[in-house]
């Protein structure tokens, strides 16, 4: 079985300061990653994802994520937050099966 | 359509009602999935479609929910006899094939049991 560990459940930081939401799973094959972002009443919008190849993944507004195998760790990490950044995140892994397993999720408060 | 459809996006049933939510996926999309969102949770998987076959119901957390694609686009969860328990955010996603591709989400529908 897979299963998902997102240790802090808020996470509070000022704003243009440097953030990591940490995301550590359990599986005994194969992994591929995803973060999620959930902003207010809406629903999940993909942030990035591991499939394979480089282990550190980047997405369009400054997030980074990398793939540590021997940490079984899929944290996720941003140089300088924005206000805008405020939301809920959420890490996933699917080992190729059908369902996605969630973890249950940091909600980043940017504070000005 | 452009994104994946929900409907309603906010319920209020009372207690021992049925209701029915809808889901409209990605035109095209093969894969469609049902989660649960309790409040401060993340999702919880409950069922699964390739095209109209359910092909995994193991998270349904019991008898009295009952999901459906008959013509392998739109799908309906039902639940009968509604619990409190049962209040949360139910999302559908749906992805282009089989395989371990991205999921794209609907904005979900929000379950509340009074």
């Amino acid at each position: 079985a897979q299963s998902v560990t997102q240790l802090d459940s808020q996470v509070p930081v000022f704003e243009e300061a440097p953030v990591e939401l940490r995301c550590n799973y359990s599986s005994s094959v194969s992994v591929y990653l995803f973060w999620y972002v959930q902003y207010p009443n809406q629903g999940l919008q993909l942030l990035l994802k591991y499939l394979s190849g480089s282990t550190l993944v980047e997405s369009i507004n400054g997030f980074e994520a990398e793939f540590n195998k021997s940490q079984t760790s899929f944290h996720l990490r941003k140089p300088s937050v924005h206000i805008s950044d405020t939301a809920e995140y959420f890490c996933a892994v699917n080992t190729g099966r059908r369902a996605l397993t969630f973890g249950s999720g940091t909600r980043l408060q940017v504070q000005p | 359509g452009a994104g994946v459809s929900q409907s309603p996006r906010y319920k209020v049933a009372k207690r021992g009602q049925d209701v029915a939510l809808r889901c409209d996926p990605i035109s095209g999309h093969v894969s469609l999935f049902w989660y649960q969102q309790a409040l401060g949770q993340g999702p919880e998987f409950l069922t699964y479609f390739q095209n109209e076959a359910q092909l995994d119901k193991s998270g349904l957390p019991s008898d009295r929910f009952f999901a459906e694609r008959p013509e392998g686009s739109v799908s309906t969860l039902k639940i009968q006899r509604t619990q409190q328990e049962d209040s949360a955010v139910y999302l559908c996603a749906s992805k282009e094939g089989a395989g371990a591709n991205v999921l794209t989400f609907g904005a979900g529908s929000r379950l509340t049991v009074l």
